[in-house]
């Protein structure tokens, strides 16, 4: 099994630009979720979704969007990106809340 | 909302030395697992603790969860510079997954 995939694992993006983070689990989990990690920082949770069709709002969702579709995939859109979006961002699932979570790769963004 | 706390932010060890890192939380909680974040990595799983005064062992690794579900700690004996890199708690809950500010771990050989 794959696990979590995300792509692209780099980007470089102008400000003002959009983009979307791609993330795919092939576990069948419930919970997906979005981080950014800072330089040198914790985790900070952008979105959330319990399942298919369900998204909420983590600690800094602003600037950021998502939907939930499918169970399989978690796309993060930055529709206008500033440079203080520059960070490695990493989707992460879960079975339930309360179970092991596990990580993709990440993908290290930076706006300029 | 829930705040948590890691101390200390950083941490040089000579190698063969034991490291200790704490997480404290504002508020009770469920349950709380530990990840660690080698450099350039993603975070991986290292455990989960449910029961209140709940410890459990991992080779040199003892993790411990307080009486009252608002603190843990990771405690690892004689380091070894595999074990160089951020360990992080996170804390669980209702539904937003936070993980606590993280311990950088470096060992000196």
């Amino acid at each position: 099994n794959a696990g979590v995939t995300q792509t692209p694992k780099f980007r470089i993006l102008k400000i003002g630009q959009s983009m979307t983070l791609q993330c795919a689990q092939d576990m069948n989990h419930n919970y997906m979720y979005w981080y950014r990690q800072d330089p040198g920082m914790g985790l900070k949770l952008i979105y959330y979704s319990v399942g298919a069709g369900i998204t909420d709002k983590g600690e800094v969702p602003n600037g950021y969007n998502v939907s939930r579709s499918t169970t399989e995939d978690f796309p993060l859109r930055l529709e206008l990106a500033a440079p203080s979006q520059t960070s490695v961002y990493f989707c992460a699932s879960s079975d339930q809340l309360n179970t092991e979570a596990f990580f993709g790769q990440g993908t290290r963004l930076t706006v300029v | 909302g829930q705040q948590v706390m890691q101390i200390p932010q950083y941490q040089h060890v000579q190698e063969g030395e034991d490291f200790t890192t704490y997480c404290n939380s504002s508020t009770t909680l469920s349950n709380i697992q530990w990840y660690k974040q080698r450099p350039g990595g993603h975070p991986v799983f290292l455990i989960q603790l449910v029961k209140s005064g709940e410890v459990k062992k991992q080779k040199r690794l003892t993790f411990q969860f307080g009486e009252a579900k608002k603190n843990s700690s990771l405690h690892i004996t004689a380091t070894q510079t595999t074990d160089v890199g951020t360990y992080f708690c996170a804390p669980r809950g209702y539904q937003k997954v936070t993980f606590g500010t993280g311990t950088k771990l470096q060992v000196i050989p």
